[in-house]
């Protein structure tokens, strides 16, 4: 199995312009978190998807963050316009059945906004 | 506010010794919690976890201690090797975890030869 697949591993861009972070989860599993990483605040939860249906995105910070999961298969997280307090690690994570089940973790995606 | 907090942010120990990772959680409907290790540029990977009905799980040379009366759990690692260096997360979640994990800022371990 190859995993939960993530790209970019690196983005670099410039305040207010548009990122999107892809996720690949691992085939079969139900449930898909995408989850911010930052010195200050360590792993937050920022959205999860339950069947491709958005369950929680009370971690989003703001509008200018979105997610969306068109199939099994793929998830997007985009900000727009980005600012330079989004640069972070930003992780994708699968799991079989969600529950009290492990999470199969990405190598995430290192954001830096200019 | 953090629920699951991890207050030493490094912790060096000299190899063969053991380490002793430690985590406090101020969120009394936890019950379910686990222990997550990370490299440099790698996703955190599963390590060990533990049910709010136990005080202890073991897996080799990892052991979790849970005290419910003092929100607090600890990672044991003995003897702590070199392959031991990473940054550890303790995190938790609540009624099943459907709603994912909250999670430490993590400690990084870093295992001195």
């Amino acid at each position: 199995d190859a995993g939960v697949i993530q790209s970019p591993r690196h983005e670099v861009t410039e305040m207010g312009q548009e990122v999107t972070l892809r996720c690949k989860p691992i085939s079969g599993h139900d449930y898909l978190f995408w989850y911010r990483q930052t010195m200050m605040r360590g792993l937050e939860l920022l959205i999860y998807f339950n069947n491709n249906v958005p369950i929680d995105d009370s971690g989003m910070p703001e509008d200018r963050f979105s997610a969306k999961m068109p199939n099994a298969s793929f998830s997007t997280l985009k900000i727009q316009p980005s600012e330079p307090r989004d640069s972070a690690v930003y992780f994708c994570a699968s799991s079989p059945t969600g529950g009290n089940e492990k999470l199969f973790f990405g190598s995430g995606t290192q954001l830096s906004v200019l | 506010d953090q629920q699951v907090k991890q207050n030493s942010p490094s912790l060096s120990v000299q190899e063969g010794r053991i380490s002793i990772l430690n985590c406090d959680y101020t969120n009394s409907m936890f019950d379910y919690f686990l222990w997550y290790k990370k490299y440099p540029a790698e996703g955190p990977t599963f390590l060990i976890s533990i049910s709010s009905i136990k005080d202890k799980n073991e897996d080799g040379r990892f052991t979790v201690f849970l005290n419910k009366s003092a929100k607090h759990l600890s990672l044991h690692i003995v003897p702590s090797q070199p392959g031991d260096s990473a940054v550890y997360f303790c995190a938790a979640s609540e009624g099943g975890g459907a709603d994912g994990l909250t999670f430490g800022k993590g400690t990084h371990l870093i295992i001195q030869p």
